[in-house]
């Protein structure tokens, strides 16, 4: 089955500053690629997604991209604000399928 | 958001004592999933409904767990006898326009 590996697990960086978080997926026929913001206490957000047929997608301050070849995915924050901290999850699928999740990485926006 | 409703939101019991926890994807859609959420973890995916089918519970432990879905709408989701390890969130995610959205989940504790 798909296995998801996250990196990294805490990341701490200075407000205004970018943020960067990298997954690895193992199975080539994985073909979606969803990034949730988690809240303490709250449901998992979907925040931005992208498909295998598409290298780059970008939302406003956010941005992710995929290179299939290294089986790789990384979602980007640009301009961090106070309210992104929170746990990121990356995960993966084969289109309806279920998702496999990576373990998270906890954001910690420093004022 | 995609309007799933969840119950009961929280629930205490003892090991091995019986729970069932209820999903309704308010909006309707035909593929239904439950996840189990251990504190600190990324979700991990029970079982996938395509409407009134299983579609995947391949990593549901069946001894113990039970999931039905009735008419294509409403989910319900048994552990009997509960464990300590399945103290958890339990969410349930509908699926629309290719993307997953999860309710509010039960958080279930185990004594």
């Amino acid at each position: 089955g798909e296995n998801v590996e996250q990196h990294p697990s805490t990341l701490s960086v200075q407000e205004g500053d970018s943020a960067v978080i990298k997954c690895t997926y193992s199975d080539s026929a994985s073909n979606y690629f969803p990034w949730y913001k988690q809240e303490l206490g709250k449901r998992p957000q979907l925040i931005i997604d992208i498909r295998s047929n598409v290298g780059e997608k970008k939302d406003q301050r956010i941005a992710v991209t995929l290179n299939k070849t290294a089986k790789h995915f990384s979602l980007h924050i640009t301009e961090t604000q106070p309210e992104d901290s929170a746990v990121y999850f990356c995960a993966a699928s084969g289109g309806a399928d279920g998702l496999t999740f990576g373990k998270g990485t906890h954001l910690i926006i420093q004022p | 958001e995609a309007g799933v409703a969840q119950s009961p939101r929280y629930k205490i019991i003892e090991k091995r004592q019986s729970v069932a926890f209820w999903c309704n994807p308010i909006s309707g859609h035909a593929t239904l999933y439950w996840y189990q959420q251990i504190l600190g973890q990324g979700p991990k995916l029970l079982i996938q409904f395509q409407n009134n089918g299983v579609v995947d519970d391949s990593q549901l432990p069946k001894d113990r767990f039970s999931a039905e879905r009735l008419k294509g709408v409403d989910s319900t989701l048994k552990i009997q006898p509960a464990k300590l390890e399945d103290s958890a969130v339990y969410l349930c995610a509908n699926l629309r326009a290719g993307e997953q959205y999860f309710g509010p989940g039960t958080r279930l504790t185990v004594t």
